[in-house]
């Protein structure tokens, strides 16, 4: 079946580091990925997504590529800021398989001034 | 509505209780899902609805938990004789969806639940 397997955290940085957050999927068909965010207190919302392999997804100064042949969709960004402290879950929609949104288990971002 | 509303936000109810969850999903997604979020975890699918065609119950952890969705929109999730390790944080999500294709998931807010 579908699965999302992300990096445990926490990963806890200084401000203006650069991050990688790393997600690998298993995925029956051709899937969709996504990365959404959760802040403090607040509901999931999307940060990006890909659809297609080689696809970038970008937001917020956060990018992740869609990579087929390594089937991974890490998300990156260059310069981190203490409001980009969350939980980041990486997540699947696979039309070949079971379409329902698989996610991973989340990775928790801290951030120091 | 502007986005997904569930509620109640929190719900602080005794063992052995009924409860019940309410989702309003986004107006037009034909996609309505329910997942649960617990303490350090991922989360957790528990239902998923498509328009007319019948749910997609695989993800319920017992006979106890529930779900309907009327007319297509409004959904509720019902849990009977909770029990503490209920406790967690409900989400539901609604989706557009193009045959087997779902669009990002919008989420709501969550309900907390917690069983004492």
């Amino acid at each position: 079946g579908d699965s999302v397997t992300q990096m445990e955290g926490p990963v806890t940085l200084s401000e203006e580091a650069f991050l990688t957050i790393n997600c690998t999927y298993t995925a029956t068909g051709y899937p969709s990925l996504f990365w959404y965010v959760q802040y403090p207190g607040e509901g999931l919302q999307l940060l990006l997504k890909a659809t297609k392999a080689d696809d970038k997804g970008s937001n917020k100064g956060f990018e992740a590529t869609y990579r087929k042949e390594t089937t991974s969709f890490h998300l990156e960004k260059g310069s981190v800021q203490v409001s980009d402290s969350a939980v980041y879950f990486c997540a699947l929609s696979d039309p070949g398989g079971s379409y329902i949104p698989t996610f991973g288990r989340g990775t928790s971002l801290i951030v120091h001034p | 509505g502007a986005g997904v509303s569930q509620s109640p936000s929190n719900k602080v109810t005794e063992k052995g209780k009924d409860v019940e969850l309410r989702c309003d999903p986004i107006s037009g997604h034909t996609a309505l899902y329910w997942y649960r979020q617990s303490l350090g975890q991922g989360l957790e699918f528990l239902i998923y609805f498509q328009g007319n065609s019948a749910p997609d119950k695989s993800g319920l952890p017992s006979d106890r938990f529930s779900a309907e969705r009327t007319g297509g929109s409004v959904s509720t999730l019902t849990i009977q004789r909770t029990q503490q390790e209920d406790s967690a944080v409900y989400l539901c999500a609604s989706s557009l969806s193009y045959g087997r294709l779902n669009t990002e998931a919008f989420f709501g807010q969550g309900t907390r639940l917690t069983v004492v």
